[in-house]
């Protein structure tokens, strides 16, 4: 079984418009993140959050939110979309007590 | 920033050799963990070590901190073709989200 999957897999859109990537854990893990890696390979923090808290990476647009129907998924939504959005997006999770991350496989991102 | 950066960029040894990547950082931490990346794939958790900690080991790995030089690396010995990946450090914020910060990385290729 998955410990954390991204749909989709691949994203091509259209500049200005708006698209969800999902991310669904099924660790029971209490925190859940995401993460940008751009063509480079760096990889940024985005989001973190948990039932209690969210904490936004000031550098992120925000055209960029976060939203969290449940423990278990953390959606993104990305308005706007503009090119320098393209990367790889990766959701994470981690359990309240612990301090290693597991990632989803990622979403690839391409906006023309 | 808090991001590390990662030496060398890319690194290709022959199966059976050791490799050695080192990884910089740039402010106080708790802990600080390696990830592996296959091309195309999420990370994975490799190890951690604490701030109290000046060497670990797991199985083929061994990684060391040196906390006044703000600087850990990271010894795979024996190295087998499967260990073709990128190798990324990581330091969290010491938040209670414990957001990870990544280094940039080494690529490292490994020829049967």
């Amino acid at each position: 079984d998955t410990a954390v999957s991204q749909t989709p897999k691949y994203l091509v859109t259209q500049m200005g418009n708006d698209k969800s990537i999902k991310c669904e854990q099924n660790l029971g893990h209490d925190t859940m993140y995401w993460y940008k890696q751009d063509s480079k390979k760096f990889l940024k923090i985005m989001f973190s959050y948990n039932n209690k808290e969210l904490i936004i990476n000031e550098t992120v647009p925000n055209r960029f939110s976060p939203k969290s129907p449940d423990k278990a998924h953390l959606n993104l939504h990305i308005n706007s979309l503009e090119l320098g959005d393209s990367a790889v997006y990766f959701c994470a999770s981690r359990s309240g007590g612990a301090h290693e991350q597991f990632f989803g496989p990622g979403t690839r991102l391409t906006v023309l | 920033s808090q991001q590390g950066e990662e030496d060398p960029q890319a690194l290709s040894i022959q199966e059976g050799e050791n490799a050695t990547m080192n990884c910089s950082y740039k402010t106080s931490i708790n802990n600080l963990q390696w990830y592996r990346q296959n091309s195309g794939r999420g990370l994975v958790h490799l190890i951690l070590i604490r701030s109290n900690e000046r060497e670990k080991h797991s199985g083929r790995l061994r990684v060391t901190l040196d906390t006044s030089k703000k600087s850990s690396s990271l010894l795979i010995t024996a190295s087998r073709a499967a260990d073709t990946a990128s190798y990324f450090c990581a330091t969290d914020d010491g938040s209670g989200a414990n957001n990870l910060f990544f280094g940039t990385g080494t690529r490292l290729t490994v020829i049967p």
